[in-house]
């Protein structure tokens, strides 16, 4: 099946950790995003990647940081600078990032809790 | 700075009834809108993806539509059953180098059985 899978579903972190998020796509996609969701709240965009091994920060991209070192996995890692981690995690992958016409397909999401 | 506004925040409405979901965005500099759908604790699954040159895209029970001039857009969802319960969200993808798109808070939608 092709897809978007993130992992884990559900993730708890002590304050101070550092935890990372798994996000891999078998759609051959170039451009993947992460967004953070909040309770009745839109997404918003933490970092985006248009192609292996570059990415740019969204509008909220402190505390978090990426990597790009292969086309199928975008990881996210939550770091301890981050003060309010707790929310859901959405992956997002899109054919193409310098095109327009086509959509973005989701992942099932990472609901991170910190104790 | 684009902005995108979902009205109402939460609707409830019987089974069988025809309704309408409302998004508005502030810069009519985009390429295209999309409706997206979210069930509880899921990811979003995309409806419809309207371009900049359309007026208005169907699937089925759906039909979205899109007013640039004015910044409007609306999805229909005619004859509405329990399983269209779930949270649907607008997005916008502006007119600007960078390559994100834009969300509305999403509108609630409960279907009394």
């Amino acid at each position: 099946d092709g897809g978007i899978t993130q992992s884990p579903k559900y993730l708890f972190r002590k304050e101070g950790q550092n935890v990372t998020l798994s996000c891999e796509q078998n759609l051959n996609h170039d451009a993947m995003y992460w967004y953070r969701q909040d309770p009745g709240q839109g997404l918003r965009l933490i970092y985006y990647s248009q192609i292996v091994n570059d990415f740019q920060k969204g509008d909220i991209a402190e505390g978090y940081s990426v990597s790009r070192e292969k086309k199928e996995s975008f990881p996210l890692t939550v770091t301890s600078a981050q003060k309010n981690p707790t929310a859901f995690y959405l992956c997002a992958s899109r054919l193409s990032g310098g095109k327009t016409h086509d959509t973005q397909y989701f992942g099932p999401g990472t609901r991170l809790t910190v104790l | 700075k684009q902005e995108v506004t979902q009205i109402p925040a939460a609707l409830s409405v019987p089974e069988g009834e025809n309704l309408v979901l409302n998004c508005s965005f502030t810069d009519s500099a985009i390429y295209n809108l999309q409706w997206f759908r979210q069930d509880p604790g899921k990811g979003l699954t995309s409806l419809l993806l309207i371009q900049s040159s359309q007026r208005e895209q169907t699937s089925g029970r759906l039909n979205a539509s899109l007013d640039k001039s004015s910044g409007r857009s609306t999805l229909y969802i005619a004859a509405s059953q329990p399983g269209d319960s779930a949270t649907y969200l607008c997005a916008v993808r502006p007119m600007n180098r960078d390559d994100k798109i834009i969300f509305g808070k999403g509108t609630r939608l409960h279907i009394l059985p």
